[in-house]
């Protein structure tokens, strides 16, 4: 059973670097959600992609950040110019627009310390 | 607005009934979801409602009233292993989820 992949799990990284998260979603799903969750509350919501189109974007997602899904596969997200406010969880999660409710499944998420 | 409202915390004991209760209020309702976290994992799903009523899984129940904006998520028979937090999360029309804050859950013997 593959379920939803990250990579890295963890990165540690100093103020002003830039940074690269992968994520990978069950093979079938069309739609790829980002994600970010900091202590003690729910994630909130980044962007997200069907198949390879980027359809919504928060306003959370400073120019900073950038998502792409180039192949409607994996996807990844960069963030330039890392903040200490951007140490957080990033969770990716997929889905499907076939069936009922459109579950989202999320992978282990990765988790960024910026020092 | 959107605005998820539900518990920060609640305590239980072991064997017993709880209920996490969930408000929101948002236009563009598309379902009501319940996932369960526990500390340093990824949310992982519970249930799902979008009409009114019960939905029955195992331990698990979860209501939803559409025309109160209110949820509840039902945990019977507690164990240890339920000590986590639950999140509460709408669907909007665009697919998204937009959480609560979520109510940590700790079962005590």
């Amino acid at each position: 059973d593959t379920g939803v992949s990250q990579n890295p799990r963890h990165k540690i990284t100093k103020r002003g670097q830039n940074v690269t998260f992968r994520c990978d979603p069950i093979s079938e799903h069309n739609r790829l959600y980002w994600y970010r969750q900091t202590l003690g509350q729910g994630p909130e919501f980044l962007t997200y992609f069907q198949n390879e189109a980027q359809l919504e974007k928060s306003r959370l997602l400073s120019d900073r950040f950038s998502a792409e899904r180039p192949k409607g596969s994996f996807s990844t997200l960069e963030i330039q110019r890392t903040e200490q406010g951007d140490s957080a969880m990033y969770l990716c999660a997929s889905s499907s627009t076939s069936g009922r409710g459109e579950t989202q499944y999320f992978g282990p998420g990765t988790r960024l310390l910026v020092l | 607005g959107q605005n998820i409202d539900q518990p920060t915390e609640m305590t239980a004991t072991e064997g017993a009934i709880v209920q996490i209760n969930c408000t929101y209020q948002t236009s563009g309702f598309n379902g009501l979801f319940w996932y369960q976290q526990h500390a340093g994992e990824a949310p992982t799903f519970l249930s799902y409602n979008v009409l009114d009523g019960l939905e029955e899984k195992g331990r698990f129940s979860s209501f939803l009233s559409r025309s109160k904006g209110y949820s509840y998520l039902l945990l019977k028979e507690l164990q240890m292993k339920d000590s986590a937090s639950y999140l509460c999360a709408e669907s909007s029309n665009t697919g998204k989820l937009i959480f609560g804050q979520g109510t940590t859950l700790q079962v005590k013997p």
